[in-house]
């Protein structure tokens, strides 16, 4: 089955800096790769989603980019704030069963700093 | 904006009980989950639940595992026996199509296992 890295398990960044976290799948197959934020005791609320036939995909200040062949995507979120302290997971879709369950990373602590 | 509910927010019970978790899924969507997450810990998929059968399930979801969709509207989760491993967070979300579409998380069933 699919399996999902995620890196770094926490990240501390001043405030306004950019912050940057990676995540590598298995599964070649793999084609739709979101993120979640979750607040703490809340449920994951996705902010950004990108699908393999695409490279690069921006809101605001989240971007993700997606390299197939590397089978990696990172998510880039710059001039941060307090507020978009939380744990950040990736997670990818493959074609497996039929109701195509996500695989999740292992999160990533982001702490933004006043 | 729909949103997917669950009952009970928060359950306490004693090692060995019967357990259900109560889950209404957004109306017009097609497939359903259920996701675990230990404390401090990723999300783990444990089910999904497509066309009024079991989709696929994970090594998680062993036999004192079991979930139906009895009415057409509710989803749930039984734990037949439950052990204190078994204390996490049970996150049900549902998805309205197969290729794309956002998955949606309910608020999440606390359970305790004492």
């Amino acid at each position: 089955g699919e399996n999902v890295e995620q890196h770094p398990s926490t990240l501390s960044v001043q405030e306004g800096d950019s912050a940057v976290i990676k995540c590598t799948y298995s599964d070649s197959a793999s084609n739709y790769f979101p993120w979640y934020k979750q607040e703490l005791g809340k449920r994951p609320q996705l902010i950004i989603d990108i699908r393999s036939n695409v490279g690069e995909k921006k809101d605001q200040r989240i971007a993700v980019t997606l390299n197939k062949t590397a089978k990696h995507f990172s998510l880039h979120i710059t001039e941060t704030q307090p507020e978009d302290s939380a744990v950040y997971f990736c997670a990818a879709r493959g074609l497996q069963g039929s109701a195509r369950q996500l695989t999740f990373g292992s999160g990533t602590q982001l702490t933004v700093l006043p | 904006e729909p949103e997917v509910t669950q009952t009970p927010s928060h359950q306490v019970t004693q090692m060995g009980q019967e357990v259900i978790l109560r889950c209404v899924p957004i109306s017009n969507h097609l497939y359903f989950y259920w996701y675990r997450q230990i404390l401090g810990q990723k999300v783990e998929f444990l089910v999904s639940f497509y066309n009024n059968e079991i989709s696929e399930k994970s090594e998680i979801f062993d036999d004192q595992f079991s979930v139906e969709r009895p009415d057409g509207s509710n989803f749930t989760l039984k734990i037949r026996s439950t052990k204190l491993e078994d204390s996490a967070m049970y996150f049900c979300a549902s998805r309205g199509q197969m290729n794309t579409g956002e998955l949606f998380f309910g608020e999440g069933s606390r359970l305790t296992v004492l």
